[in-house]
């Protein structure tokens, strides 16, 4: 089936400081890929998408680029901020499969000022 | 305006009650769908509707039964609870576009406390 996997956190950074999340993902037919965004207390908010090979997605000063030879799609943010501590969630749907969204297990991530 | 709204925000109810959450979305979309995330935050898809026809159900026990009235609203409800089912359970909607991507939407979340 299909599946994602993201890098297990806390991920406890400076403000200032370079964001890495790694997300890989397995798919039976050919996704479209999804970062969403949980501050605390809320719902889930679209960050950003891509839907073809290649594809960058950015919003916010976050990036992520479709790597259909890796089956990968890293989220990236070169400056954090405190208002960016919330926790990640990278994310698959297949139209053929009735476009449930497939999430993997999130990453929380803390920024310290 | 609220685009996707559910009530209510917090539950607290005892094993063994019959509860629902509702959901109404106002964009106009045509999909609907109920997402449950447990305490470690993992996110699950329960189920789907496309203009009130159940299109996605995902080995969720019939004790959860979902309810569209209409394209606007999808209702969830759950007969005899259990602990098990305490989380937080989302619901999201989208437009299905021919070719196109179907982004979801998520409404704030109910979280469910079964004592």
């Amino acid at each position: 089936g299909d599946s994602v996997t993201q890098m297990e956190g806390p991920v406890t950074l400076s403000e200032e400081a370079f964001l890495t999340i790694n997300c890989t993902y397995t798919a039976t037919g050919y996704p479209s890929l999804f970062w969403y965004v949980q501050y605390p207390g809320e719902g889930l908010q679209l960050l950003l998408k891509a839907t073809k090979a290649d594809d960058k997605g950015s919003n916010k000063g976050f990036e992520a680029t479709y790597r259909k030879e890796t089956t990968s799609f890293h989220l990236e943010k070169g400056s954090v901020q405190v208002s960016d501590s919330a926790v990640y969630f990278c994310a698959l749907s297949i139209k053929a499969a009735g476009n449930k969204l497939t999430f993997g297990g999130g990453t929380r991530v803390l920024v310290k000022p | 305006d609220t685009a996707v709204s559910q009530t209510p925000k917090y539950l607290v109810t005892q094993m063994g009650n019959d509860k629902s959450i509702k959901c109404e979305q106002n964009l106009g979309h045509d999909t609907m769908y109920w997402y449950k995330q447990d305490s470690k935050k993992f996110l699950k898809i329960m189920f789907s509707y496309n203009n009130k026809e159940l299109i996605i159900n995902e080995t969720v026990p019939n004790r959860f039964s979902p309810k569209s009235p209409d394209k606007a609203h999808l209702n969830l409800h759950i007969n005899s609870l259990e602990l098990g089912d305490s989380a937080v359970y989302f619901c999201a909607s989208s437009q299905r576009e021919r070719g196109g991507l179907d982004e979801q939407y998520f409404g704030p979340g109910t979280r469910l406390t079964v004592t």
